[in-house]
């Protein structure tokens, strides 16, 4: 199975920071990668997809960008909607296989 | 717009088997345009893929599962399901069901909200 590494484990923001997170994969997944936000006792939900295409209704401030084994996820102007955890997946090799998380703290 | 709704019990003994089902609304599950999944979260946060189902009955299971499980579909009532034998505590978890599109390069694009199952004695 391809590992999915991402850092920070956790991190400090406030409203209006530009925060980014990283994403490494154990080997080459090309662009099949996305990013997952979670918040507490609800499911997670899709903001990026094909490493750097953003999902329908998600705010452009988030972007990502990456191929290969190293992707980011940027979020600018951080909002109070965004203090949350953060999860990357890879999707082209079977199982699909996900990121650890990075949460976002105030 | 698509929605997804796992249910099924939420407490199972150890050994013994884990059913849910994923009922959507909003959609086919006979559409060839998605595949249908089940992901779980492990306490702590883990997420971890188990399978899918297509249409035409194929499917895909986690090696780490492949054993155990078995995914079906029931187009009539517009629902998939999710069996799982011989359980432990290892599999008390937060179970999703999600569609993902064929043909493009979005992944998971809708969730249902999850079920906790606990496994326990």
């Amino acid at each position: 199975d391809i590992q999915m590494t991402q850092s920070p484990s956790s991190l400090s923001a406030s409203v209006g920071d530009r925060v980014t997170i990283t994403c490494r994969a154990s080997q080459g997944v090309s662009t099949y990668l996305a990013w997952f936000r979670q918040k507490p006792g609800k499911a997670p939900k899709s903001l990026i997809f094909g490493a750097s295409k953003l999902q329908d209704g998600v705010p452009s401030r988030f972007s990502g960008s990456g191929f290969g084994t190293d992707f980011s996820l940027t979020i600018s102007n951080l909002q109070s909607e965004d203090f949350a955890t953060y999860y990357c997946l890879q999707y082209t090799h079977y199982p699909p296989t996900f990121g650890g998380g990075s949460r976002i703290e105030i | 717009q698509v929605q997804l709704q796992e249910t099924g019990p939420g407490l199972v003994r150890p050994s013994q088997t884990l059913s849910l089902i994923c009922t959507v609304s909003g959609g086919s599950v006979n559409s060839g345009d998605f595949y249908w999944h089940w992901i779980r979260q492990h306490p702590g946060g883990a997420l971890e893929w188990i399978g899918y189902i297509f249409h035409s009955g194929d499917t895909y299971y986690n090696p780490s599962l492949k054993s155990r499980l078995s995914i079906s579909m029931d187009t009539s009532n517009n629902h998939f399901s999710l069996i799982l034998s011989s359980v432990t505590a290892a599999d008390t978890a937060v179970y999703f069901c999600a569609r993902r599109p064929r043909i493009t390069i979005r992944s998971f694009d809708f969730w249902g909200q999850g079920i906790l199952v606990t496994v326990s004695s």
